[in-house]
This record gives structure tokens, sequence and C-alpha cells, in this order.
């Protein structure tokens, strides 16, 4: 399986980004598909995952109501959306792929800033 | 709020074992927390070492092994190499299909 992300964005605040996340290789609608947030010089923290089969999405506590993860099983890719930016939002955004997080995809960094 | 701990920092000798503990501010760990292994080295992706306790992932070498401890999650480095000096997460299953990273432990080899 690999896993490749969308390119680095820059944003300002207040303002949304899409982020997507696309496995190959492998059987996309039975994988989890996770989304691990690392601040600058930070630890890693989880997000939020969706299995492409269910559907539904499921969010950490920190995140509930300012990200969305959704799937499009017919191109094999999944997006997350963060909203309401702040500039502590600006950090790697990364897309884990499996249920044992096995496969990372390269890393997407945004960047908020007036 | 679960709060996962990690040592900070640690350092081992070339060719010498280290272990490295996950526990939770409030309880023990157990299998039940599925607890997993992360990899990462300055500028790179995490990389997954070991799951569901003790299972290591594809590809990595057998001197990491993963086991629990009394009443934490443990990764162990047997014959630690020079590579092996990185951060290293553990992460655990808290339920309801969520997870939580412990603050990582930045290992030296010297």
């Amino acid at each position: 399986v690999q896993v490749v992300q969308s390119g680095a964005e820059v944003k300002k605040p207040g303002s949304s980004v899409k982020v997507s996340c696309k496995a190959t290789g492998g059987s996309f609608s039975s994988y989890s598909f996770n989304w691990v947030r690392q601040a600058p010089r930070q630890g890693l923290e989880w997000m939020g995952e969706i299995i492409p089969t269910f559907g539904t999405a499921n969010y950490a506590q920190n995140f509930q109501g300012s990200v969305s993860i959704t799937a499009d099983k017919s191109t094999s890719t999944v997006y997350m959306e963060l909203s309401s930016l702040r500039s502590e939002d600006t950090a790697l955004y990364f897309c884990a792929v499996g249920s044992a997080f096995d496969h990372w995809g390269q890393g997407t960094p945004v960047i908020v800033s007036s | 709020q679960t709060v996962v701990t990690q040592e900070p920092s640690f350092s081992v000798s070339p060719g010498g074992t280290v272990t490295l503990t996950c526990g939770l501010s409030s309880g023990s760990v157990s299998v039940s927390y599925y607890p997993s292994w992360y990899q990462q080295t300055p500028g790179q992706s995490p990389r997954t070492l070991i799951y569901s306790t003790n299972i290591r992932s594809s590809g990595v070498p057998g001197r990491f092994s993963g086991s629990i401890v009394g009443n934490k999650a443990a990764l162990t480095i047997t014959g630690a190499q020079a590579d092996d000096e990185s951060v290293y997460y553990c992460m655990l299953s808290i339920g309801s299909g969520n997870y939580v990273f412990g603050g990582g432990t930045k290992l030296t080899v010297l």
C-alpha cells in the first residue's frame, strides 16, 4: 500500500483547508484511514478516522466540530477538512492507513498566517 | 481526559538494551488498550514498530519487542544501534474507536 497526500497549504485565519490522502495497492474500502497532527517541534495527536466501507467518521474530542473526514470510493481518496483555522492549527498533517496505522503518508504542511 | 505518559528522554549505549514505557495518568495499561509503538526520525513520517502490544510490523527488526510490564506497556530495544536514535511514541486505543498518543520519548544512542 502506498499513501500519497496532497501538497502544502498556506491559509488565512478563519478559513478552511482540505487535505487529501490517496491509497493505492490495497483494498481501499476496508482500510481504516486515520489523520494525525504534529505541531512544530511537538508530538503526535490523533484527530480521527474513517473506514470508507462504513462511511461514518469518528473524531477525537479535541477536534469535534472543527474537522470533517470524508471518503470518495470512486477515486480511492480520503479527505480531511479543518475549518475556522487558527495559528495554532499550523502543523504537519499525516494520513495513516490500516488498523495498526501500518502505512503513513508523507505529511502535508499547513501554515495558518495572516 | 486520558493522558498517556512516556519518559521524555532516555539514553542507551550502542549494543545495550533499553526499555521505554507507556503508562496512563490514571489507571493501568493492559492488552485491552492494544498498545502500539512508532518511531520517528527528524523530517520523516512515523514508522510503525509494534501493534497490539507485541506484534512487530512488517520489516521491523527482531531487536524491537513489545510487552506489558507491571501497569505499563513497554518497548524494548535489545542491541541498540546508532540509527535507533529517534523519538518513540506509544499509542493506546481508549475505546469507541478513539486513540491517544503519548508525548514521545527521545532516545539517544551514545
